[in-house]
């Protein structure tokens, strides 16, 4: 399972397998999600994304799912190659006063293994 | 466009010091944030900005004071540097949801961050 603290959670896949990383959010009333790549000394990239009103949403080899029962994500990675290898955030939206801001998981590691 | 850009890259500070971090955009945005990125855990916000002159608390502020004069710069000061704000920071912008964008993607794009240790 996943913990918060010094040791991020690893997931090692072979290259070429599928990866699957998951993240529980917070707020039941949040209403839009992303996740981000961050690959070492470099900031968080944009990967994908979805929106409350959905459960699914595919790019280019990869899938986020929703499961707003259980205020479940996943990123699902097909082929997984070693570019691929980097910690992974999800980030949920949530609505103040003034806006919107996101909060962000602890992030898992992803190593691809050749 | 060079996106968001962040300056120092890094910096070394004695406790008490005192320093400011630049974050700069050229995309427009309404929205800017600062976050700190400690081992092991995800992003934390330190201040964040709706636009030029307003400025807002973030999940953790204290220590920290905050500057939007310009809408493309959001600062980032120490007043008296402590160890404990040895962390990565990173600054990240994003349009302003309703400004008439029609547009799936709402994302913050982040700046490469500022490695900052505290003696």
């Amino acid at each position: 399972g996943e913990s918060v603290g010094l040791h991020l959670p690893t997931l090692s896949v072979q290259e070429g397998d599928n990866s699957i990383i998951n993240c529980a959010y917070s707020n039941s009333a949040s209403d839009y999600f992303i996740w981000y790549k961050q690959e070492s000394g470099k900031g968080p990239q944009f990967i994908i994304d979805i929106r409350s009103n959905m459960d699914k949403r595919q790019g280019q080899r990869v899938t986020v799912l929703l499961n707003k029962t259980v205020k479940h994500l996943s990123l699902q990675i097909a082929a997984t190659q070693p570019g691929d290898s980097a910690v992974y955030f999800c980030a949920e939206n949530m609505r103040d006063n003034y806006g919107q801001n996101f909060v962000f998981g602890p992030g898992t590691r992803l190593s691809v293994l050749p | 466009n060079a996106g968001v850009t962040q300056t120092p890259k890094f910096r070394v500070l004695k406790t008490g010091q005192s320093m400011t971090l630049l974050c700069a955009q050229d995309m427009n945005h309404e929205y800017m944030y600062w976050y700190r990125q400690d081992p092991g855990m995800g992003l934390r916000l330190i201040h964040y900005s709706v636009g030029e002159g307003t400025t807002a608390k973030g999940e953790v502020p204290d220590g920290y004071n905050v500057s939007r004069l310009k809408k493309q710069n959001f600062l980032l000061g120490l007043e008296s540097a402590a160890p404990s704000q040895t962390s990565v920071y990173f600054c990240a912008s994003r349009y302003r949801m309703g400004d008439g964008r029609s547009s799936f993607t709402d994302t913050q794009y982040f700046g490469p961050g500022t490695r900052l240790t505290v003696l």
